[in-house]
């Protein structure tokens, strides 16, 4: 069965460094998300992408966030100088349609800060 | 921002007891989505509805898109160990965006 795939599954680094989050969406789906869970609460969204740009951002996805497409199966999430309280999973999402779609995801990766 | 609220907050429940959780909102949605997470693991969808009213059963989960569309149900029947879980319900808006809104999870506990 299809599914989305997330690399790092656990990733620590440094306040201040850059770190990059790597997605494979589903092969035919077209919308891409990226969310957010501090541990204990709930799924926040950070990001939607369709059609090589944003869609729709959260206030979370401030100047340090970025997204990217860089090729036809990857989906990435740069966050340029991490601070502690990005310390998070991140979750990458996709959906065969924007509308109505079902939303399916990762498995998630996990990013501390230190 | 929109807002989903669920309840129970949490639940600790018998094996074999049916178990009722619901999802509530001011704002109107045009789909609602069911999931279930595991501790570190991804959200895993177990339900979709569409409609307003719609009433949809996948095993031994039933849920319901609320006549208002501000609300949606989820009911297990027969609960099993495995069953453990967090799930969580999301709506996704009328904006003409693409992005769905999670609730605040309701946490299920199983007991043997």
């Amino acid at each position: 069965e299809p599914e989305v795939t997330q690399t790092p599954s656990h990733q620590v680094t440094q306040m201040g460094q850059e770190v990059i989050l790597r997605c494979v969406p589903i092969s035919n789906h077209l919308y891409f998300y990226w969310y957010r869970q501090i541990l204990g609460q709930k799924v926040e969204f950070l990001v939607s992408f369709y059609n090589n740009e944003i869609s729709e951002k959260s206030e979370i996805f401030d100047d340090q966030f970025s997204v990217e497409r860089p090729d036809g199966s990857n989906f990435t999430l740069k966050i340029r100088s991490t601070k502690l309280e990005d310390s998070a999973m991140y979750f990458c999402a996709s959906s065969e349609q924007g509308g109505t779609g079902e939303l399916f995801f990762g498995e998630g990766s996990r990013l501390t800060v230190l | 921002g929109q807002q989903l609220n669920q309840s129970p907050q949490s639940m600790f429940i018998q094996e074999g007891e049916d178990v009722s959780m619901n999802c509530t909102s001011s704002s109107i949605f045009n789909t609602w989505l069911w999931y279930k997470q595991d501790p570190g693991e991804g959200p895993v969808l177990l339900i979709a509805l569409y409609k307003a009213g719609e009433l949809t059963s996948n095993g031994r989960l039933t849920a319901q898109f609320g006549i208002t569309r501000k609300d949606s149900f989820l009911n297990i029947s027969a609960s099993i160990p495995s069953d453990v879980g967090i799930y969580f319900c999301a709506g996704q808006d009328t904006s003409g965006t693409y992005k769905y809104i999670f609730g605040t999870g309701t946490r299920l506990k199983v007991l043997a």
